[in-house]
């Protein structure tokens, strides 16, 4: 089975740059996936990577070392509207439309 | 492209009753999954449907159910419902060609049980 370990929350003030680390414990997978979910609304994808490496997109990067049994997302020069709760998920091999979630990180930026 | 919608938005039932909660997705996907979040047990995935066929199950019991017509939109069904079924209820849709493929969400049905 999988199990994905987050920090549960994170505060920053806006400007800053947050890491947020997902280390997981996995038989198999496809790639991890980053989720941002603000309170009420809906996950929202944010990020995947299928290889070791990091992926880039905007002001947010995500990173992935399959051999460390790790990843993280990267938000960088925070804004207030980044304050949302924010999922690392995998994606088991041979398991049709599940995504595996960690319990989430809460990101709260500061003024 | 409209994205995942869900409805109704909210629903209050009481213990016993049952409940039937609806998800059309994207235009062109296939695949539906949908999943149970709460405060205490996180994101959990209850179950995939593609053409119209269950093709993979999560860990609840018999009392969560699920369909998908031939226009790919879903249903979910709750019976005897209970206290702790009191949950955002969210479904995603995929294409369904492949196991990696990005799921999008829809907004999610709040139930709470009383």
């Amino acid at each position: 089975g999988q199990s994905l370990e987050q920090p549960s929350e994170v505060t920053a003030v806006e400007g800053a740059i947050v890491q947020i680390n997902c280390t997981y414990q996995t038989s198999g997978f496809y790639g991890l996936s980053w989720y941002q979910q603000h309170d009420g609304g809906a996950p929202t994808f944010l990020s995947y990577n299928a290889l070791d490496g990091l992926e880039e997109t905007g002001r947010f990067s995500s990173f992935l070392s399959r051999s460390d049994s790790y990843g993280y997302l990267l938000l960088q020069e925070l804004q207030m509207k980044d304050s949302a709760s924010y999922f690392c998920a995998v994606r088991p091999t041979d398991s049709w439309g599940k995504l595996q979630f960690g319990a989430g990180t809460q990101v709260v930026v500061t003024p | 492209k409209a994205g995942v919608t869900q409805t109704p938005r909210y629903l209050i039932k009481t213990r016993g009753q049952q409940v039937t909660l609806s998800c059309s997705p994207i235009s062109g996907h296939r695949s539906v999954s949908w999943y149970q979040q709460t405060p205490g047990q996180g994101l959990q995935f209850l179950f995939e449907y593609f053409s119209e066929t269950q093709r993979n199950k999560g860990n609840f019991p018999g009392r969560f159910s699920g369909r998908q017509f031939s226009n790919s939109r879903s249903e979910m069904n709750v019976s005897t419902l209970e206290l702790g079924d009191s949950a955002l209820y969210l479904c995603a849709s995929s294409l369904g060609t492949v196991v990696q493929e990005t799921q999008y969400f829809g907004p999610g049905t709040r139930l709470l049980v009383l």
